[in-house]
């Protein structure tokens, strides 16, 4: 069935570090979208890109969709310790209706 | 309403019992889904809702689980003879859709379901 992978599972980095998560689907999708859900909180929508290789910008962040659409990255210069959370990417699901699957996430631990 | 509003917040029922989890998604959103969440997981589909089509039921684990929209807005999840493995957090999401396009999801805070 479709999947939806990202890489790495968990990253520690000290704070001021970059720190990039990968997405990569086994089908093409329309569209991607990305979420940061904080320890015990629930997940907040980013963004959602939709053109092949497309890039956005969110102060720190940037958000880069594959040339085949297959895949995406999540980047944080500068890593601060409010990026501490998790990192969920999501796509529409293959069986022509609405759904979204979601990634398992990329837990990111920042030490001061 | 601002948000999307999820009760009870947490949950404890003992194992055998049914519970019912609702959700109150935003004013004018037509789209609503449920997910589950367990522990350190990812989020795990379970149905959706759109408009006044047919919801899509294909991500619920068992015939004990259940749902319904009434009136297109307010969302009740049910669970029959609760499992200990239903142990998780269930989260709630509303968003708009424009054509083929699903806009980003508001989720509610969750609810948190402990079955001993």
């Amino acid at each position: 069935g479709q999947q939806v992978m990202q890489i790495p599972q968990y990253q520690h980095v000290q704070e001021g570090e970059d720190f990039t998560t990968y997405c990569n689907s086994s089908t093409t999708l329309s569209n991607i979208q990305w979420y940061k859900q904080r320890p015990g909180g629930h997940p907040v929508f980013l963004i959602q890109l939709v053109k092949s290789g497309e890039v956005k910008k969110q102060k720190r962040l940037t958000f880069q969709f594959g040339e085949a659409k297959k895949n995406s990255s999540l980047h944080i210069t500068a890593t601060q310790t409010t990026d501490v959370g998790t990192y969920f990417c999501a796509g529409p699901g293959n069986t022509g209706g609405f759904k979204t699957i979601f990634g398992a996430g990329t837990r990111l631990f920042v030490k001061a | 309403g601002a948000g999307v509003s999820q009760s009870p917040s947490n949950k404890v029922t003992e194992k055998g019992k049914d519970v019912e989890l609702r959700c109150d998604p935003i004013s004018g959103h037509t789209a609503l889904y449920w997910y589950r969440q367990s522990l350190g997981q990812g989020l795990e589909f379970l149905i959706y809702f759109q408009g006044n089509s047919a919801p899509d039921k294909s991500g619920l684990p068992s015939d004990r689980f259940s749902a319904e929209r009434t009136g297109g807005s307010v969302s009740t999840l049910t669970i029959q003879r609760t499992q200990q493995e239903d142990s998780a957090v269930y989260l709630c999401a509303s968003s708009t859709q424009g054509g083929r396009l699903i806009y980003g999801y508001t989720f509610g805070s969750g609810t948190r379901l402990t079955v001993v």
